[in-house]
Formats: C-alpha cells, structure tokens, sequence
C-alpha cells in the first residue's frame, strides 16, 4: 500500500506570494492533518479534515488555510507568504475508526521564502 | 506553553545497551500518546503508541511507559542499536481532538557502534 505522498517536496516562494502544497492520503484512510516544522516552534499543528470538513484547527493566522477533496486528497494554502513561514509542511493521514490514533506521515514539503 | 516536554535534547548510548527517552506532559486532558522516530528530510515514522488505560505497551525492542500520576512517560529501546540513531519524538492527544497531535521538542538519539 502506497504512503501518505507530498507534493511538491521542495519549493522556493518570495515573500508576498502565495503557495499551495498538495497532500494525497493512503488509500482508506479519510482523515489528513497538516503540520509545519521549523527549528524555533518544533512541529506545530496547523488544521485536519475529515469527509470535507475542517475538524480541528491549530493557532495559525488565516493567512493559512486547506480543503480536503472528495477522494480524501488535500491541499494546504499559505497566502501572502512571510519569511518566518519557511519550513518543512508535513501532512498525516489515519484511519477513521481506528480508535488508536495514529497519524502516519508523508516526507514533508519543504517551503523557503525569500 | 508547551504542553509536552522533552528535557534531554540529545542522548549518546553505546550499542547494545538500552537507551531511554523521557517525555513530560502538561495537560491532564491526554489520553494517547505516541513515540515517533524521524530522520533528516523525512516525515516522522510511527514507532509505538499507549492508550491512558494501560500503563506499558510493548513492541519488540520498544517499550513505552505511561505514569499518570507524574504525567510522565518513556521510551525504552533494547537493545539499541547503531540505526536507532534518530531524532526521536513524543505526542500526545486529547478525546474530541484525536488527530491534533501536541509534540514534544524531541531528542536527538545517537547509538555509538
């Protein structure tokens, strides 16, 4: 079975642009979380979706924002790029009933603003 | 306020022995936790979890141990070997928000041959 696959892995934006990083889960499982890693804050929770729906949103400013598709595929957009919002955006996927919690992860993507 | 603590920034063991990775947590809200393993430029690989109703999980060389009353757990891997060598990360998540995982600063494991 295929993993949790992240596109693109490496990405390069000025600051004011805006950036869109796509997610596509491991088959089966409906639920994608997103994280963003950097050396001062550690690995951060941003926003998880399930069926389409926003379920839990983190402390990030609505610059930030996601959506999840109808084949569970989700993309993550940061508008109005800053220079802090370089790091490594990390998406997760689980099973919806698993009861066990356990989020398995894609190898990140990796987004430098200059 | 960081709610789940890693105090050790790093940790050095010979091969062979057994290394053990401390974890603090804040809220009294968790009720799972989880051990990942990560590399540089890779997303963190699920190594064992532990439910709040049970106190020790086993997963052959890993053991993680959960004390509630100290809100404390660890990681316990025997024996370690030279491939361990990682940094190694702690979460935790509360009922009503099961895939909000709050992480720890991790601990950069080294396993010297």
């Amino acid at each position: 079975k295929a993993g949790v696959t992240q596109t693109p892995r490496y990405l390069i934006k000025t600051r004011g642009q805006q950036v869109t990083l796509s997610c596509s889960p491991i088959s089966g499982h409906r639920s994608v979380s997103w994280y963003q890693q950097t050396p001062g804050q550690g690995l951060q929770f941003l926003f998880e979706y399930f069926s389409e729906t926003q379920r839990n949103k983190g402390n990030f400013p609505g610059r930030f924002s996601g959506r999840q598709f109808s084949n569970s595929r989700s993309e993550m957009n940061v508008s109005t790029l800053e220079l802090g919002d370089s790091a490594l955006y990390l998406c997760a996927s689980s099973l919806p009933t698993s009861g066990s919690n356990i989020q398995y992860f894609g190898a990140g993507t990796r987004l430098s603003v200059l | 306020d960081q709610q789940v603590k890693q105090n050790s920034p790093s940790l050095s063991v010979q091969e062979g022995r057994i290394s053990i990775l401390n974890c603090d947590y804040t809220n009294s809200m968790f009720d799972y936790f989880l051990w990942y393993k990560k590399y540089p430029a890779e997303g963190p690989t699920f190594l064992i979890s532990i439910s709040s109703i049970k106190d020790k999980n086993e997963d052959g060389r890993f053991t993680v141990f959960l004390n509630k009353s100290a809100k404390h757990l660890s990681l316990h891997i025997v024996p370690s070997q030279p491939g361990d060598s990682a940094v190694y990360f702690c979460a935790a998540s509360a009922r009503g928000a099961t895939n909000k995982l709050i992480f720890g600063t991790g601990t950069l494991l080294a396993v010297q041959p």
